[in-house]
């Protein structure tokens, strides 16, 4: 069964607002997360890796402001795209580490479909 | 500093033949290396990986990847495609030498024909 969940699996909201986007780690604590996004036919690029309880590090050219991310539990990150605009239309994939059973894991969240109308 | 290439971004077989899809990466340390499947607007599934254990690595769906230090390859292959195998596949390298930051291929999109 998944280890990762994303919520909500697709979201669709009107440019200007903000929407946030829940991972967790269902099974077992997760010392980092990641973020990444996903544009049509294209690979995934990580936008930003946070450990639990510190500020996230992001990837140059992602603005820290308009995406803010927060990993306040060992289970849970969140990422908030504020203001939204179209431009901002994507498929987030979370990634959640850490230890599970006796070896370090990793394990990709089902993915959050965004369109901003 | 770690990289992966994917040599094919499609590869086209006909049903019932088998499958190869080549992935090459770069890492100054001992890497860890995936293979992942997407579906059509569907997230991610992991289909096989390798932790420096057997070089030869077994998935599901009948999918295995074997890792070759010497060329710097981790290709994934299957003896019989099926039409259900349509779908985008990333190779992906994670090292632990710095932050375990998965880095992924460009993806190489599978097409199997009747």
């Amino acid at each position: 069964g998944a280890v990762v969940s994303q919520h909500p699996s697709w979201v669709i909201c009107k440019s200007g607002t903000s929407v946030k986007i829940e991972c967790r780690s269902l099974d077992f604590q997760a010392t980092t997360m990641f973020w990444y996004r996903q544009f049509p036919k294209q690979s995934l690029m990580l936008m930003a890796t946070s450990n639990e309880g510190s500020k996230a590090t992001y990837e140059q050219g992602v603005e820290k402001d308009k995406f803010l991310i927060n990993h306040a539990s060992l289970t849970l990150s969140t990422l908030t795209v504020t203001s939204a605009h179209p431009e901002d239309s994507s498929f987030y994939i979370c990634s959640a580490r850490g230890l599970r059973g006796h070896s370090y894991e990793q394990y990709f969240g089902p993915g959050t479909r965004l369109t901003v109308t | 500093a770690q990289s992966v290439t994917q040599l094919d971004s499609h590869v086209s077989v006909s049903e019932g033949t088998p499958v190869l899809l080549r992935c090459n990466y770069s890492s100054s340390y001992s890497p860890s290396l995936f293979w992942y499947v997407q579906h059509p607007n569907k997230g991610l599934q992991l289909l096989l990986k390798y932790t420096s254990a057997a070089t030869l690595v077994k998935g599901i769906n009948g999918f295995e990847a074997e890792f070759k230090k010497s060329e710097t390859s981790f290709h994934l292959t299957k003896p019989s495609a099926h039409m259900s195998d349509a779908a985008e596949y990333f190779c992906v390298v994670s090292v632990g030498g710095g932050s375990y930051i998965p880095t992924f291929g460009r993806g190489t999109s599978l097409i199997v024909h009747p």
